[in-house]
């Protein structure tokens, strides 16, 4: 079935080094792939996503790179900061008719001052 | 604040009982999904409505039930709640079929005793 891998599931890094969180997932007919970032106790919120159609998106220090060859998509945050330390979600759908979102077991990214 | 909205907050109950967790989705989505997260856990896909009607279904236990009413509010029904079914429950809204636009509400945190 579904299914979509996540590592590590512990991640810590110091203020100003870079953060990678990589995926795979298994349905080969997924093309939309978003990160979500959950704060303690907050609901989990949408950082970035990408589609099949383009290999690589930024937005200021984060980027989500996609290998659909290899089925698998990373994170990467750049200049980390204490306020970036959260739980990161990957996630995989399919596009098209009623699909819903299959996360990965999470990252818990801790950036130390 | 997101636009979906989750009531209650928190929720204690005892083993054996039954409890509806409602949601609101944002306005002028037409989609809902449930997901239940553990403690430390990911987000598991439960369930998911499309303007009233079920649309994919997810590892929901029997004990577990959900609608989706006209005005698109959507509840889930917990009964003979077990001990394991302490968890936080959200829910999430998309404007249509797909997932695009994914958002969450904050939850709602179940506690069996």
């Amino acid at each position: 079935g579904e299914n979509v891998e996540q590592h590590p599931s512990t991640l810590s890094v110091q203020e100003g080094d870079s953060a990678v969180i990589k995926c795979t997932y298994s349905d080969s007919a997924s093309n939309y792939f978003p990160w979500y970032k959950q704060e303690l106790g907050k609901r989990p919120q949408l950082i970035i996503d990408i589609r099949s159609n383009v290999g690589e998106k930024k937005d200021q220090r984060i980027a989500v790179t996609l290998n659909k060859t290899a089925k698998h998509f990373s994170l990467h945050i750049t200049e980390t900061q204490p306020e970036d330390s959260a739980v990161y979600f990957c996630a995989a759908s399919r596009s098209s008719g009623y699909n819903k979102l299959i996360f990965g077991a999470g990252t818990r990214l801790a950036v130390h001052p | 604040d997101s636009g979906v909205t989750q009531t209650p907050k928190h929720l204690i109950t005892a083993t054996g009982q039954r409890v509806t967790l409602r949601c609101s989705p944002r306005s002028g989505d037409l989609s809902v999904y449930w997901y239940q997260q553990s403690l430390d856990q990911g987000l598991q896909f439960l369930i998911q409505y499309y303007n009233g009607e079920e649309r994919a279904k997810g590892n929901i236990l029997e004990r577990f039930s959900a609608q989706q009413f006209p005005d698109l509010h959507s509840e889930l029904n917990l009964s003979s709640l077990e001990l394991g079914d302490s968890a936080l429950y959200f829910c999430a809204s998309s404007a249509g079929q797909d997932p695009y636009g994914y958002t969450f509400g904050s939850g709602t945190r179940l506690t069996v005793v």
